[in-house]
C-alpha cells in the first residue's frame, strides 16, 4: 500500500492565523481525502480531491475555510485559514492506494497533525 | 447516503477474554466495509476488509469480521484479547465506484489484567 509523509506532526497556533498541512504520497494516486477528528470523536470528511480539479467539500465544510491544492498525483495541501479554538483536531489526509477507483485496496492514512488554537 | 452506527462506545474487557465490537450500516448500494484500529498516539490503521467473496475475513493479529448482509452488519470479534489490543476501533464504509470513507463514532477497546 502507499506510503504518506504528513507534517507538521503538531502545531500550536494562534487564533486568526493560517496553517497549511503537507501530504506526500510515495506513488501516484487519483484520490486523495482530507478528514478532521476532533477531540474524542469520529473521523469526518472535509474534502476529495482530484488532480486537476477543484475540490469537493462536504457539508459543512467551504473552500475559504479549507482550501485545498492537488497539484501533482502524489501531493496535497490543507489549510485551515483563519483559525478559531474550534479548529483544534487532527487533520488526516487519506489516498485510495495504487489510484484505483473503487475503494477496493483500502485506504491508507497519514499519521496526522494535532493542531491545537489558542 | 451510506451511514455506519457503531453501538458499543467503550467496550471494557480482561486479557483472554473474548471480545465482539458490533458495527451495522444503512446503504442503498452495494458497499465495501473496513474496520481500522487507532492506537494511542497514533494514526489510523487498517485492520481489516471486506470487498467480496467469503464473507468472513481474518486480520493477522487474531481479529475477524464476518459480512451479514441480511442484518447489514460488519462485527469485528476475537477469541482471546491481550492488553495490546486497548485501542479505539473504527468501522467504516465506501460505496464500490470511488468514494470516501464514511467512519462509525468507534468504540474504545479498554482491556485489563
Amino acid at each position: 500500500s502507499a506510503v504518506i509523509s504528513q507534517k507538521p506532526s503538531r502545531d500550536i497556533c494562534q487564533r486568526g492565523t493560517s496553517l497549511t498541512i503537507q501530504c506526500q504520497v510515495d506513488s501516484q494516486v487519483t484520490m486523495m481525502f482530507w478528514y478532521r477528528q476532533q477531540p474524542g470523536q469520529s473521523l469526518t470528511l472535509i474534502a476529495t480531491a482530484n488532480q486537476g480539479s477543484e475540490a469537493t467539500y462536504e457539508s459543512g465544510f467551504v473552500i475559504d475555510k479549507f482550501p485545498i491544492s492537488r497539484p501533482n498525483l502524489t501531493f496535497s495541501t490543507l489549510t485551515v485559514s483563519n483559525m478559531s479554538p474550534e479548529d483544534s483536531s487532527i487533520y488526516l489526509c487519506s489516498v485510495e492506494p495504487q489510484g484505483i477507483g473503487g475503494g477496493a485496496s483500502g485506504y491508507t492514512f497519514g499519521s496526522g497533525t494535532r493542531l491545537t488554537v489558542v | 447516503a451510506q451511514s455506519v452506527t457503531q453501538l458499543d462506545s467503550q467496550v471494557p474487557v480482561f486479557e483472554e477474554a473474548p471480545v465482539e465490537l458490533r458495527c451495522n450500516y444503512s446503504s442503498s448500494v452495494s458497499v465495501y466495509l473496513f474496520w481500522y484500529v487507532q492506537y494511542p498516539n497514533q494514526g489510523l490503521q487498517l485492520l481489516l476488509k471486506y470487498l467480496s467473496g467469503s464473507t468472513l475475513v481474518e486480520s493477522i493479529n487474531g481479529f475477524e469480521a464476518e459480512f451479514n448482509k441480511s442484518q447489514t452488519s460488519f462485527h469485528l470479534r476475537k477469541p482471546s484479547v491481550h492488553i495490546s489490543d486497548t485501542a479505539e476501533y473504527f468501522c467504516a464504509v465506501s460505496r464500490l465506484t470511488a468514494d470516501k470513507l464514511i467512519f462509525g463514532t468507534g468504540t474504545r477497546l479498554q482491556v485489563f489484567p
